[in-house]
């Protein structure tokens, strides 16, 4: 199954420490773009990304996250100085050209729990 | 604000009956309007997507429908199965720039159980 893979699945953290989260999009997908649900609501966008490139970070923290899709490697979402307020479920998706016309798949998710 | 709006919130029917949920969106401009399905700790998986010029498109036993005019869409389950049980989520792509770039707009989606 060679579908969007987010890893870790589950990750916990200590408030104030790094939370790195990995996304490898599919086989042949240059577009990714990253997702934050809350318990009990729906997604929010965060950023989208192209090879090397951010193209929309409108929904992106303005501070302690980051996110790159280097040329070579996964794409990362980095959340630093983590507080309980982060925990949540972050979902990558990919595509293989801009969204316009066509499906987007999601991974599974990355569970991110702040202590 | 371009916002995505659903109902009912959640919802409990038995297994074989068939439902209706619906999506309200202000969002424009619009490029197309999808449904997705979120089994609870899952990603969520695609069921239709829909152009403006579209009214109605089925997958299976799922049929989506959409009145661009007065901005409204609903999703019809037929025969509803337990697995059918998760959340159904609406997403209104508008269109970013003119790059061919699009922002997808979710709704807080609608929670269905379905009981034997």
């Amino acid at each position: 199954n060679a579908g969007v893979m987010q890893n870790p699945r589950h990750l916990v953290r200590r408030r104030g420490q790094e939370a790195r989260l990995r996304c490898s999009p599919m086989k042949g997908h240059s577009h990714v773009y990253w997702y934050r649900q809350l318990p009990e609501e729906g997604l929010k966008f965060m950023v989208y990304l192209q090879k090397e490139n951010i193209i929309d970070e409108s929904g992106m923290p303005k501070e302690r996250f980051s996110a790159e899709f280097p040329k070579e490697g996964p794409s990362i979402l980095r959340i630093q100085q983590v507080v309980r307020g982060d925990s949540a479920a972050y979902f990558c998706a990919s595509s293989p050209t801009p969204q316009r016309l066509g499906t987007i798949y999601f991974g599974e998710g990355s569970w991110l729990t702040v202590v | 604000k371009n916002q995505v709006e659903q109902s009912p919130q959640s919802l409990i029917i038995l297994e074989g009956k068939n439902c209706t949920l619906q999506c309200n969106y202000t969002v424009s401009p619009f490029s197309n309007l999808r449904w997705y399905k979120q089994d609870t700790g899952r990603g969520p998986v695609s069921l239709t997507i829909m152009t403006f010029s579209e009214n109605t498109k089925s997958n299976g036993r799922y049929t989506a429908t959409l009145d661009a005019d007065t901005k409204q869409s609903s999703l019809h389950i037929t025969a509803s199965q337990l697995s059918d049980s998760a959340s159904y989520i609406c997403v209104v792509s508008a269109p970013l720039g003119t790059g061919g770039y699009n922002k997808l707009i979710f709704g807080a989606g609608t929670r269905l159980a379905v009981h034997p």
